[in-house]
Parts: C-alpha cells; structure tokens; sequence
C-alpha cells in the first residue's frame, strides 16, 4: 500500500521555466512533508519541509505548496537550472510519535540548457 | 561537523550469506533510520533505532535486523541474502526528539548480491 505516491517518474523543463513536481499521499494522520533531491551515488539531500498548519513554504527558488482538502502537495521550481537535474523525492510523516517517514518512489527532473 | 558516514559503500555477496552494514551519524544526533532504495520502489523503510532501541519498524522479513551501540552509531545485518536484496541501504540520522525534523542521509551502501 503505497501511502505516499509520485505519479510522473520523470520530467523535462527547458532551463529557466518552472518545474512541477507533484506528489499525492493517503494517510490523513500525515502532517510534515519534505522534499529531498538525490544525486546519482549519493544519499538525499534536504530541501525544503512543510507542516500541515501551512499552505505553503517558500525558500529561495524552492515554493512547496500544500492542498489538504486534496491531500496533495507540489514543489515549484523557479527557475529551473541544468544543476537541478536529480532525482526529487517526497516524503511525509505523523507527529504522533512515529517519527519515521514514507517516502515516494522519486520524480527524475531532467533541466534542458 | 562531520556528516553521516556509512561503510562500506559497495559490497558485492552471494546468494546465501549474510551481511553488515554500518552508519555513524552526526555527532549528538540520537535516532538512526535505515532504508532500502531499489528502482522505481523509492526509499523504503526499514527501521529507526533511538537511544538503543528500536522505535520503528518497517514492513521487511525477519532477515533484516540492526542495532544501536550506546555512542549512536548503528548496524543492519541482513541474513541469507537474496538477489533480490541487492539495492542501495541509505542510513539518515536525526536527533530524533523534534516532530517533522528533517533527516541527514549517508551516502549509503551499494550491496549487490550475486
């Protein structure tokens, strides 16, 4: 049962548009999200987090956006750059103590030059 | 500081053996999670230690196990390997005490099982 789902495995952006990356979860109880990027043959990185207390979270060009009601959340990237090509993964968690999180299967952005 | 460091990072087993993989965290950080990545199934998780004990647990056979020694650092051990094992074992501490905190991943282990 996969509670966290990325449903684009990849994705193609010309250099200086935006990228969408998109990522839907099941689980009601989740309320903190992050992002991480991932570089072939190295562990994530962290991104950018929200908590289900806001709609959105911006840093720098990173903007993570949260629909509840749609128990979806996206992050925009603005704007895009050829070193944004990764692997972008999101995962999500319930404060209820678990602290563990559930990632997605990962979206490959690739950003054209 | 230092970050998280996992040895080794590539491994090559036969079907059969067992194995032990090891990750040191960031210094002061108290909760080590392991996860297994394999193409297109994302990072799944294994289990979350925390001051020696294991808090969480994930869906994966009894093979797997680990452990937690009193300066944080931790052990996966995964028993009569299966080619199926073969992936990449990620490691990520935290300091396990603040909901929603991010993890640091390792670069973790290419084990691959022959």
């Amino acid at each position: 049962d996969q509670q966290v789902k990325q449903n684009s495995p990849s994705l193609s952006v010309q250099e200086g548009r935006i990228s969408i990356l998109n990522c839907d979860y099941t689980n009601s109880m989740f309320d903190y999200f992050l992002w991480y990027k991932k570089y072939p043959a190295e562990g994530p990185t962290f991104l950018i987090s929200i908590s289900s207390i806001k709609d959105k979270n911006e840093d720098g060009r990173f903007t993570v956006f949260l629909n509840k009601s749609a128990k979806h959340l996206s992050l925009h990237i603005v704007p895009s750059q050829p070193g944004d090509s990764a692997v972008y993964f999101c995962a999500a968690s319930a404060a209820s103590g678990t602290y563990k999180y559930i990632f997605g299967t990962g979206t490959r952005l690739k950003v054209l030059a | 500081k230092a970050g998280v460091t996992q040895t080794p990072r590539y491994l090559i087993k036969t079907r059969g053996q067992q194995v032990t993989l090891s990750c040191s965290p960031i210094s002061g950080h108290r909760s080590v999670s392991w996860y297994q990545q394999t193409p297109g199934q994302g990072l799944q998780f294994l289990f979350e230690y925390f001051s020696e004990t294991q808090r969480n647990k994930g869906n994966f056979p009894g093979r797997f196990s680990g452990r937690q020694f009193s300066n944080s650092r931790s052990e996966m051990n995964v028993s009569t390997l299966e080619l199926g094992d073969s992936a990449l074992y990620l490691c990520a501490s935290s300091s396990g005490k603040i909901p929603g905190e991010s993890y640091t991943f390792g670069s973790g282990t290419r084990l691959t099982v022959v």
